[in-house]
């Protein structure tokens, strides 16, 4: 089956960092995705791993271990802006089918 | 103007009407997805489209039916629906054979049941 965990939610303070972490377990694996979401909008595509290691944008990273079947998610010097759910999403299968986990919960405080 | 438009953002129906909800892209790509988003549930893929076929249907009730008329547009017929139906349903796209591609959301429909 198909299997993609997270943890529900997390806290921190503004100007800190965090990780959210993700495992997977899928048929097939083609890449795994991070996704921002803000309540009440669409999910946005944050970072993108296919290749074991840490991929860099900004404020954020992400990391891939294939053979764990493990990636987090980094996010350093907070803002309130942040506060949202993060998605991690595996294109897993013959035909790119994105499955998603539940999603993190992050507030961020001040 | 975002890459991928879904009308309506927001329905409400009863459980004897019949809806469709419509999704288009723009972005010139081949391959085309329904999710649906429960509260405090993971995105769950219902369908999807590639090169027009549908290529995935992931045990959705026959309420739901999807229609792909081309490459840029995306329907989700919707009939005798419950109220355990409510949800955010989401349309995506994607280039279908680029590994570096990610999907775009559209804003999503609010649907009610009631």
């Amino acid at each position: 089956g198909q299997n993609i965990d997270q943890p529900t939610e997390m806290t921190a303070t503004e100007g800190a960092i965090v990780q959210i972490n993700c495992t997977y377990q899928t048929s097939g694996f083609n890449g795994l995705f991070w996704y921002q979401q803000h309540a009440g909008e669409a999910p946005t595509f944050l970072s993108y791993n296919v290749l074991d290691g840490l991929e860099e944008k900004g404020r954020f990273s992400s990391f891939l271990s294939r053979s764990k079947g493990y990636s987090y998610l980094l996010l350093k010097e907070l803002q309130m802006k942040d506060s949202a759910s993060y998605l991690c999403a595996v294109f897993s299968g013959g035909y790119n089918k994105l499955i998603f986990g539940a999603g993190t919960r992050l507030a961020v405080h001040p | 103007e975002t890459g991928v438009t879904q009308t309506p953002r927001h329905l409400v129906m009863g459980m004897t009407n019949k809806k469709s909800l419509k999704c288009e892209q723009h972005l010139g790509h081949n391959a085309m997805y329904w999710y649906k988003q429960s509260a405090k549930k993971p995105l769950e893929l219902m369908f999807v489209y590639s090169l027009e076929e549908r290529v995935e249907n992931n045990s959705v009730p026959s309420r739901f039916s999807p229609e792909c008329p081309n490459s840029s547009h995306l329907f989700l017929h919707l009939h005798t629906l419950q109220p355990e139906d409510s949800a955010l349903y989401l349309c995506a796209s994607s280039q279908e054979g680029d590994m570096n591609t990610e999907a775009f959301f559209g804003q999503g429909t609010r649907l009610t049941v009631v």
